[in-house]
């Protein structure tokens, strides 16, 4: 139990376009889902949280215009990278936290980004 | 500021060698404590978790971590290291009143053949 899915696993895009990458609990309700950003080599950073029905909140730092993200219902949440550059090429990572389980995040292997 | 330190960057072990990944987090009181693995290119598996009672703690894998609140750490440890151990590991906090994991610099472990 307690799988979270992420589509694409890879995108190419070009600069200037937008993507989409899609995080599913698969198997239960996540009421808040988190996205991730990790350079090669680096640690996991938090980008913003996202409850379901509500707008996401989003860390310092980081644009929310850029990286518009949905959570329209308890299985689904999706991260749209607006615009993309090459400098926002990464490994976006997302994890769902389970509807009463308020302890423990579940995450999902994770979208190669590159943007050329 | 709460922070979560991995001081080892880098480990390698010979297989078969026991292991131990230390981690210190510094929060002004207990947070619930994480360790989760990271395989080239894929997402974090959870080893472990703490949030209160016994101070050492078993995972999967084999893994097993001990809490020491005198030292603000949660080493984590196993006898004898595998292979398909070499992977990242991250140690991660979470402040027992918000949502977000806090994340260490990771370690990886290499393994010796």
């Amino acid at each position: 139990g307690a799988v979270v899915s992420q589509h694409p696993s890879r995108v190419i895009c070009k600069s200037g376009t937008s993507v989409k990458i899609e995080c599913r609990s698969l198997d239960f309700q996540a009421t808040t889902m988190f996205w991730y950003r990790q350079f090669p080599k680096q640690s996991l950073m938090l980008m913003a949280t996202s409850n379901e029905g509500s707008k996401a909140t989003y860390e310092q730092g980081v644009e929310k215009d850029k990286f518009l993200i949905n959570h329209a219902s308890l299985t689904l949440s999706t991260l749209t990278v607006t615009s993309a550059h090459p400098e926002d090429s990464s490994f976006y990572i997302c994890s769902a936290r389970h509807q009463g389980a308020y302890y423990e995040q579940y995450f999902g292997p994770g979208t190669r980004l590159t943007v050329t | 500021a709460q922070s979560v330190t991995q001081p080892d960057i880098h480990i390698t072990v010979s297989e078969g060698a026991s292991l131990e990944l230390r981690c210190n987090y510094s929060y002004g009181a207990t947070p619930y404590l994480f360790w989760y693995v990271q395989s080239p290119g894929q997402g974090l598996q959870l080893l472990l978790k703490y949030f209160s009672g016994d101070t050492l703690v078993q995972g999967i894998k084999g893994f097993e971590a001990e809490f020491k609140r005198s030292q603000s750490s949660f080493n984590l440890r196993k006898p004898s290291v595998h292979w398909s151990d070499a992977a990242e590991y991250f140690c991660a906090a979470r402040p027992s009143n918000t949502g977000k994991l806090i994340f260490g610099q990771g370690t990886t472990l290499q393994v010796k053949p």
